[in-house]
């Protein structure tokens, strides 16, 4: 079965400029997850949303990232006016529910602001 | 709050030879133990994990680790290192029973695998 898919796969934004960066968990998954992972470090979590109800974005490292998932199940993070410091990769994950169930990751966005 | 040190992000391993990544951890309630592998442009692949129950846990492709309550370690092994294992590797914990469900990751450790 089709796993996570994350668009686009490589992203290269100006400095100042508006991103976002779509996530599509697994059919069926209650949990999704961003995480941001920046070069030779592992992730960082950014956010989580049951549903469509974001339970934590206490990871979130400025008022410029913003994430949303109206329907509970397609999710995008979207981050104003870019800084050099988010260039990173950005992982999603998704779960059929909380806690115990595996994460399953997508591919990832590489996002590169110049 | 949970984390995990993974010491040595270059990790090398001669092909037939001993696999061994160690994980601490740090938790103040009982935790889950994660091995995520990431090969190149690849999300992460769950290698194997902890939850409860019995401390030794195999997973895939011959990998195995030890929950060491004692030691707050979980280390990773591989009896006999094939090419194909030259990748990433992150240890991770979480501690769903208590409301935290993020994972948080160790800084990794990257295998070259000697012919």
């Amino acid at each position: 079965g089709a796993g996570v898919s994350q668009s686009p796969r490589y992203k290269v934004a100006k400095r100042g400029q508006d991103v976002a960066l779509r996530c599509d968990p697994i059919s069926g998954h209650v949990s999704l997850f961003w995480y941001q992972q920046a070069l030779g470090q592992g992730p960082e979590f950014l956010t989580y949303f049951q549903n469509e109800a974001q339970l934590d974005k206490s990871g979130l490292p400025s008022d410029r990232f913003f994430a949303e998932r109206p329907e509970g199940s397609v999710s995008t993070l979207k981050i104003q006016r870019t800084q050099q410091e988010d260039s990173a990769v950005y992982l999603c994950a998704s779960s059929l529910v909380q806690g115990v169930h595996e994460q399953y990751f997508g591919p990832g966005t590489r996002l590169t602001v110049t | 709050a949970q984390s995990v040190t993974q010491l040595g992000s270059h990790v090398s391993v001669s092909e037939g030879a001993l696999v061994l990544l160690r994980c601490n951890y740090s938790s103040s309630v009982p935790p889950y133990l994660f091995w995520y592998v990431q090969y190149p442009n690849q999300g992460l692949q769950l290698l194997l994990k902890y939850t409860t129950g019995a401390t030794l846990v195999k997973g895939i492709n011959g990998f195995e680790a030890e929950f060491k309550k004692s030691e707050t370690s979980f280390h990773l092994t591989k009896p006999s290192a094939h090419m194909s294992d030259a990748a990433e590797y992150f240890c991770a914990v979480s501690a769903p029973g208590y409301g935290n469900n993020r994972l948080a990751f160790g800084k990794g450790n990257q295998v070259v695998v000697i012919p």
